[in-house]
């Protein structure tokens, strides 16, 4: 596609239930990654795809958040038994990963924004 | 460890006035990337600016200039005739030569009065 694309692009969840985000990069680009916006705040790395690499999961912040990646393609973002601390933006980029992401710029989506109650 | 302060959380001007965002970075880092992002109201992060840390030569895109200076690791964006569509979240973000993590100051929210 043109650009990153996410969805949903609004979630509203009650405390406890588990939520997946997906997002579909920039076709062609093999670098993925996921960061956090919450309110008033800059973003948080949670995790970065890189090929078939295993994935950089050094950002995530309980083991209630995971994410997957369909090969070069779809990720998603999922978060169990989710708590009201995980009100945020979740914001996703990708890269082209030619270097394995180095250096590169990352174009982000619209994110997805979670409201849990 | 990577930082990136943005000392200014709000900044509001009136239209077709001149406005510096400023950004200090810390990275024990020889070679690493600095960037500017904008985030309209509309939430989605508009990629502005790339440099790396070998190219300390200041740029001009329109309206829009960058002052890139290793010896005070700031690298400040410009807006010069201010629009009302400018209006927006300003990030200024570090990615250094080891990862592909960006690190992010908090934003610096800009208002365009008419």
């Amino acid at each position: 596609g043109a650009g990153v694309s996410q969805s949903p692009s609004n979630k509203v969840t009650e405390k406890g239930k588990d939520v997946e985000l997906r997002c579909d990069p920039i076709s062609g680009h093999t670098a993925l990654y996921w960061y956090r916006q919450r309110l008033g705040q800059g973003l948080e790395f949670l995790i970065y795809f890189q090929g078939n690499s295993a994935p950089d999961k050094s950002g995530l912040p309980s083991d209630r958040f995971s994410a997957e990646r369909t090969g070069e393609s779809v990720s998603t973002l999922t978060i169990q038994r989710t708590q009201q601390e995980d009100s945020a933006v979740y914001l996703c980029a990708s890269s082209l990963g030619e270097r394995g992401g180095v250096g590169e710029t990352q174009y982000f989506g619209p994110g997805t924004r979670l409201l849990v109650l | 460890a990577q930082k990136v302060t943005q000392a200014q959380t709000e900044i509001s001007v009136v239209e077709k006035e001149d406005v510096t965002l400023d950004c200090v970075y810390e990275t024990r880092d020889t070679t690493y990337y600095l960037f500017w992002y904008k985030q309209p109201p509309s939430g989605e992060l508009v990629f502005l600016i790339r440099r790396n840390s070998f190219d300390e030569q200041n740029e001009i895109s329109g309206r829009y200039s960058w002052n890139f200076q290793k010896s005070t690791s700031s690298f400040n964006f410009t807006i010069t005739a201010s629009q009302v569509v400018d209006s927006a979240v300003y990030f200024c973000a570090l990615l250094t030569g080891a990862n592909s993590k960006l690190t992010f100051g908090k934003g610096i929210t800009l208002s365009v009065r008419p």
